[in-house]
């Protein structure tokens, strides 16, 4: 199966910077890379899917950019509700894996 | 708006039988893939299996042997069933949509329930 590395394991930002995020795949998925944020107690939610296409209701402050092996996740100026744990999942092949987390906390 | 409503047994002893069950509101449960996915304390995600409302099942290799995914198209629910459990079962689970088998994103998650194995 193919491991996704997640870089780095926690990110301590404040409010209004720009946070990014990376995903790193063992072999390539091409673009077959999704990103979730989670939050304590809530359901998961879809951010990015393709690489890069936002989810629906997904603010434009989230972009998602790489193909191949190298992924990352950008959040331009974070808001309070950002700060939360973002996992990616490749889908490219079977079984479908998710990387171990980046936790964003505030700093 | 849809909704993925999930539940069962949070405290099992080793070599129990986990069960849970997730229900489906708000939106069509036909044509989607139906995934268990879980995360252990201080680990990452690892997808469990999925279910097809027709019934097809995929399973994690890595789970097959104790794992069985079922479905109730009347209620809009898709259940799992994990046996022989051992400490290391200890996660959260989520139940979780997709639009293609295998292969594909997970857009509608539940909210997750911590199951505990523990004598």
């Amino acid at each position: 199966e193919i491991v996704l590395t997640q870089s780095p394991g926690t990110l301590s930002l404040s409010p209004g910077e720009r946070a990014t995020l990376s995903c790193r795949a063992g072999q390539s998925v091409s673009s077959y890379l999704a990103w979730y944020q989670l939050k304590p107690g809530q359901a998961p939610r879809l951010l990015i899917y393709g690489a890069s296409s936002r989810a629906t209701g997904i603010p434009d402050r989230f972009s998602g950019s790489g193909s191949g092996t190298d992924f990352t996740l950008t959040i331009s100026r974070l808001e309070p509700e950002d700060f939360a744990v973002y996992f990616c999942q490749q889908y490219g092949t079977s079984p479908r894996t998710f990387g171990q987390g980046t936790k964003l906390e505030i700093k | 708006q849809v909704q993925l409503q999930q539940w069962g047994a949070g405290l099992l002893e080793p070599s129990e039988t986990l069960s849970l069950t997730c229900a489906v509101y708000g939106g069509s449960f036909s044509g989607y893939y139906w995934s268990w996915i879980r995360q252990p304390p201080g680990k990452g995600l690892e997808w469990i299996g999925e279910i097809h409302h027709s019934g097809s099942t995929k399973t994690n290799p890595s789970l097959k042997s104790r794992v069985t995914i079922s479905v109730d198209t009347s209620e809009n629910q898709f259940s799992l069933k994990m046996y022989s459990v051992t400490a290391a079962d200890t996660a959260v689970y989520y139940c979780a949509r997709s639009r293609r088998a295998t292969i594909s994103y997970f857009d509608y998650w539940g909210q997750g329930a911590l199951v505990t194995v523990s004598s």
